[in-house]
This record gives structure tokens, sequence and C-alpha cells, in this order.
């Protein structure tokens, strides 16, 4: 059974603090992600990578930081942690494939992360 | 910015009625998928289109990708308490593995 596991299901951190949020999948995919998930904003992408060592921006990038090198591990870094990043942390994983058709994304089942 | 905006954001109806999810945008994908999200779990696939006008099944549910490949609509037939989670959107260009989400419905069906 395919699986995508995240190191925490909830966090607690105080302002200021460094957070590392880490995602493991045992499907051989090339592609991960991370996002994160807010009420009323859906998922919105932090950072993308399509190989190992390889990072690619997505839409919310400030504050955050990744490192993958592994090609099963993908980790999201929070410097320093600000209230603002209070939210649910979703990694997800998919296969490299030329048709998009094929693309699904396979996720974790989160990290609630809050920051006082 | 590529944005999806999905309507109804909140929807609750009662076991046996019928509902329509909307998901719009400016711009043309290459393809467009629907997620079922559950409390405590991160989304699941149920279905990508890939071409304009295309309409899929899965059960209950009837999956439609607008002719111009910008707007998708999802269709549920006698909706059961089963049926209750957030449905997400989601859109691709042609040439990225990356998906944009829509801004979520979260359906909840009484029994």
């Amino acid at each position: 059974d395919v699986k995508v596991t995240q190191s925490s299901r909830y966090l607690v951190k105080r302002t200021g603090e460094k957070v590392f949020l880490e995602c493991v999948q045992d499907m051989d995919h090339e592609n991960m992600f991370w996002y994160r998930q807010d009420p009323g904003l859906g998922l919105r992408l932090i950072y993308f990578s399509y190989d190992v060592k390889m990072k690619e921006k997505g839409d919310i990038p400030e504050g955050y930081s990744v490192s993958r090198e592994k090609k099963e591990r993908f980790s999201l870094i929070l410097e320093s942690a600000s209230t603002n990043q209070t939210s649910m942390y979703l990694c997800a994983s998919s296969s490299t494939i030329t048709s998009d058709l094929y693309n699904e994304q396979f996720f974790g089942p989160g990290t609630r992360l809050t920051v006082l | 910015t590529q944005l999806l905006e999905q309507s109804p954001q909140f929807l609750s109806i009662q076991e046996g009625e019928n509902l329509t999810v909307y998901c719009n945008s400016s711009s043309v994908f290459s393809s467009l998928q629907w997620y079922r999200q559950e409390p405590g779990e991160g989304p699941v696939l149920l279905v990508t289109v890939v071409t304009g006008g295309e309409v899929k099944k899965l059960k209950r549910l009837t999956f439609q990708f607008g002719d111009a490949r910008k707007d998708s609509s999802l269709h549920i037939t006698a909706a059961q308490p089963g049926d209750t989670g957030l449905y997400l959107c989601a859109g691709a260009t042609s040439g990225t593995y990356k998906y944009i989400f829509g801004t979520g419905t979260r359906l909840k069906v009484l029994a």
C-alpha cells in the first residue's frame, strides 16, 4: 500500500524556534511537495522538489526552506517560527510521467502546527 | 498567480438530496483533478479530467470539465453521510507537475 508519512500529527512551538517537518514516501516518486492548508484558502504550495537536491519555490516560500538529501525524504524548515505560520502542513508526492493524466498526488495525513 | 475559485464554500444538505460544486478560473488548464479530504487525513484523488467537455462518472459522482478547460463541476446524486468532507479541485498547466488547488467546498450531509 502506497504511503506518505509525516513525522508529527500535532506540533506546538514557540515564536522564534527552528522547526523541522519531515516527510517520507515509499513509492520511489521523483516529485515531492509541501503545502499549507488554511480555511477558505485551500492548499497553497510552499516548495516543490522534482529530484534529490533540487527544489523550486511555490506560491508562498517566504519564511520557509526545504531540504531533499534522499529521494524518499523531503523536509520543511521554519528557520524562525512566527504565529502567522500556525497552520496545517501537508506533504505530497507524485511520479514523473510525461502525461499529466497520471500525476496523482499522494498526501500524508498532515501536521497541525501551532506557534505560540 | 492563477486562482481556482470554488463555490459554494460551505454546503449542508439532507441525505438523498442532489448537489453541484463548481470550480472556476480565468486560466486554461491541461488537466483538472478533484480530491476529497476527510478530517485528520490528507486529500485523496477522486478523478482526473483532461479533455474539454469531458464527463466522468464515479458511482453517484459526476465530474465535468468545461469546454474551454477553465472550469469544472462535481455533481453528487442522492448524497449520503459518507460523502461528507472537503472537496478540492486542482488544475495543472501543460509542462508542469505542479497543481494549483482551489479554495475548497466543505460538504456536510445530514442523515
